[in-house]
């Protein structure tokens, strides 16, 4: 079946530092990537939609300085969190839609869990 | 604007005892509806979907979940819980994927 892949699983950086997360869909196309924060035993919060070959509409609340994200192909996003603080410190979650199959959900990556020191 | 309710935040049942966790949803139209599953550290797992139907939708794990639009619910169920299904769920609302706040289910031996 589909499959999302979110590298890295785990990353622990210090304060102020930058850190990429890549999503890439395996084995289909995604118009569409979601990214979700979710906070320890806290459900998950829709931080933005990224579109292919165009900017990520971002959600009320979430700085789109801080959280960069692009979409430059059909089988990959990238989240970016810049100067990263420990109050970033969260697991992030990205989700993406399968072109082909318009009315089939999600598929989701694994998360990455971000530590800031 | 679309949302969910997860009224339960925890439930506790001993295995092979029958579960149900409730979902609502505020939304205009017909939802599409999600039920996922997601151990600690651990991402998601679809159970089950409805879009459209029978109102009667199967899942993996021996899960169930009916559609009732008369009450706005999208309940899920189990006939009998086993240990392994100890883990946090969500409902989910509309294909930009709206989460409910998640209901942990403990089973007790």
């Amino acid at each position: 079946g589909a499959v999302v892949s979110q590298h890295p699983s785990r990353v622990i950086c210090k304060s102020g530092t930058s850190v990429k997360i890549e999503c890439r869909s395996l084995d289909f196309q995604a118009t569409t990537m979601f990214w979700y924060r979710q906070f320890p035993k806290k459900s998950l919060m829709l931080m933005a939609t990224s579109n292919e070959g165009s900017k990520a509409t971002y959600e009320q609340g979430v700085e789109k300085d801080k959280f960069l994200i692009n979409h430059a192909s059909l089988t990959l996003s990238t989240l970016t969190v810049t100067s990263a603080h420990p109050e970033d410190s969260s697991f992030y979650i990205c989700s993406a839609r399968d072109l082909r199959r318009g009315n089939q959900p999600q598929h989701f990556g694994d998360g990455t869990r971000l530590s800031i020191l | 604007a679309q949302s969910v309710t997860q009224p339960d935040i925890h439930i506790t049942v001993s295995e092979g005892a029958s579960l149900e966790l409730r979902c609502n949803y505020s939304y205009g139209a017909t939802p599409y509806l999600f039920w996922y599953v997601q151990s600690p550290g651990q991402g998601l797992q679809l159970l089950l979907k409805y879009f459209s139907g029978d109102t009667l939708v199967q899942g993996i794990k021996g899960f169930e979940a009916e559609f009732k639009r008369s009450q706005s619910s999208f309940n899920l169920r189990k006939p009998s819980v086993h240990w392994s299904d100890a883990a946090e769920y969500f409902c989910a609302v509309g294909r930009d994927m709206r989460f409910g706040a998640g209901t942990r289910l403990t089973v007790k031996p």
